[in-house]
């Protein structure tokens, strides 16, 4: 099955700097890679996402790039603020237009501190 | 706005009980998926569905058995609760191709 690593595990960074977090798959037949962010005590919601048809997607100070020859994608947040403070998880699935699903297999995570 | 709830925040169970630990979503989605989560382990699959009465194995599903009786309803069991059981467990529902959206969790603790 799929296999996703996630680095750093906890990355800290001054406020208004950048962060970025890296994730590696092992399945080429991925397809559809997710981001999540988990603040403490709440539920995973996703921040961005990217399919791999598409080798950059950006949303405000949020962006993913995708390189799957490397089979690599990273998370990019510019000028970092205190409400960026959360776990961020990446995750991979094969999605199958015939219908049908997969679950998500997920890297296990970055603590991403921003001190001020 | 969707919504994906859970049965309840915090359980604690001993070592051989069975638990039922439910899930219901409002929008209406085809799939429904269970995690559990552990420190420094991230997220991982159990079981996941895709219909009513169907269900897949996920990366994880020793131990747990599944039911989806109705399409909103997902429930997980634990027929013989364990100690290497407690964990975060995490309830999901999506339909392709939105992503999943995740309940609150429930804390469950086997003593």
């Amino acid at each position: 099955g799929e296999n996703v690593e996630q680095h750093p595990s906890t990355l800290s960074v001054q406020e208004g700097d950048s962060a970025v977090i890296k994730c590696t798959y092992s399945d080429s037949a991925s397809n559809y890679f997710p981001w999540y962010k988990q603040e403490l005590g709440k539920r995973p919601q996703l921040i961005i996402d990217i399919r791999s048809n598409v080798g950059e997607k950006k949303d405000q100070r949020i962006a993913v790039t995708l390189n799957k020859t490397a089979k690599h994608f990273s998370l990019h947040i510019t000028e970092t603020q205190p409400e960026d403070s959360a776990v961020y998880f990446c995750a991979a699935r094969i999605h199958s237009s015939g219908g049908g699903a997969d679950g998500l297999t997920f890297g296990k995570g970055t603590h991403l501190i921003i001190q001020p | 706005d969707v919504k994906v709830t859970q049965s309840s925040r915090y359980l604690v169970k001993r070592t051989g009980e069975k638990v039922f630990l439910e899930c219901v979503q409002d929008m209406d989605h085809e799939n429904m998926f269970w995690y559990r989560q552990d420190p420094g382990l991230g997220l991982r699959l159990i079981y996941f569905s895709y219909d009513v009465k169907m269900k897949e194995k996920g990366d994880i599903p020793e131990g747990y058995s599944v039911s989806r009786e109705k399409k909103e309803r997902f429930s997980l069991i634990l027929e013989s609760a364990s100690t290497n059981q407690t964990s975060m467990y995490l309830c999901a529902s999506s339909s392709p191709p939105r992503e999943q959206f995740f309940g609150p969790g429930t804390r469950l603790t086997v003593l």
